[in-house]
């Protein structure tokens, strides 16, 4: 089955920028679908951060940017802040197999600020 | 205001049956376009998307998982119910059941989640 492929870790300074990316294939992101990302804080249920590669749901601060390009996808954070240490997922679409398509989530970052 | 909010057994024998069910409001399963799906993840691990269903019944499977999940809905409830069979120690995780943000699209991102419910599968 396809993967979505992100960093195990990523870490960073408060005030400081980092960015999260997130690996597919011409199957999925790079068909075209759309990518979604997703924080959380071990222990809670994801929150909706990114939809549709580049959008933010209302609510969520300027901070979080999402970008795409090719087969990958990118989540920055700018302002690095205490409240962002979480685990961080993207999300997209497969059609590899031709009987199906499916949701795919990539393994998942986790973001600590030092 | 939607909410979602699972409900289900704790612990599960191998080889057993799994029954979940989802109970949410704010929306309804009678909308055109509307779904509710079903993830979960491992103690520690990754989120695996399982399943959705639309408002018309369409239904979508993991196809690494298909042949032991069924997914179903009570319209008139405001309920999706998860069945997955032959369970294994590897199904231990926590189940979430989240609403599918647009319509219609089957690779929509997930808006809101709920709680999640931890279920272990052990003798």
């Amino acid at each position: 089955q396809s993967v979505l492929t992100q960093p195990p870790s990523v870490s960073g300074a408060p005030g400081q920028r980092v960015t999260i990316s997130c690996t597919g294939s011409s199957s999925n992101i790079g068909s075209g679908y759309d990518v979604h990302w997703y924080q959380q804080v071990p222990g809670t249920a994801p929150k909706l951060l990114i939809y549709g590669s580049t959008n933010r749901p209302s609510g969520v601060p300027d901070r979080f940017s999402g970008s795409k390009s090719g087969t990958s996808a990118s989540l920055a954070i700018t302002g690095l802040q205490a409240e962002d240490e979480a685990d961080y997922y993207c999300q997209s679409y497969d059609n590899s197999l031709s009987a199906s398509d499916f949701v795919l989530f990539g393994g998942g970052t986790k973001l600590t600020v030092l | 205001q939607i909410t979602l909010k699972e409900s289900g057994p704790t612990l599960v024998k191998p080889t057993q049956t799994l029954t979940l069910t989802c109970t949410f409001s704010g929306f309804s399963l009678s909308t055109g376009g509307v779904g509710v799906g079903w993830i979960r993840q491992p103690p520690g691990k990754a989120l695996e998307w399982l399943a959705l269903i639309y408002w018309n019944d369409d239904k979508r499977y993991s196809p690494s998982l298909k042949t032991r999940l069924t997914i179903t809905k009570v319209t008139s409830k405001n309920q999706v119910v998860l069945t997955m069979t032959n369970l294994g120690p590897v199904d231990t995780s926590t189940y979430f059941c989240a609403h599918l943000r647009h319509p219609f699209d089957v690779w929509s991102a997930y808006d809101y989640w709920g709680q999640g419910t931890l279920v272990t599968v052990s003798s």
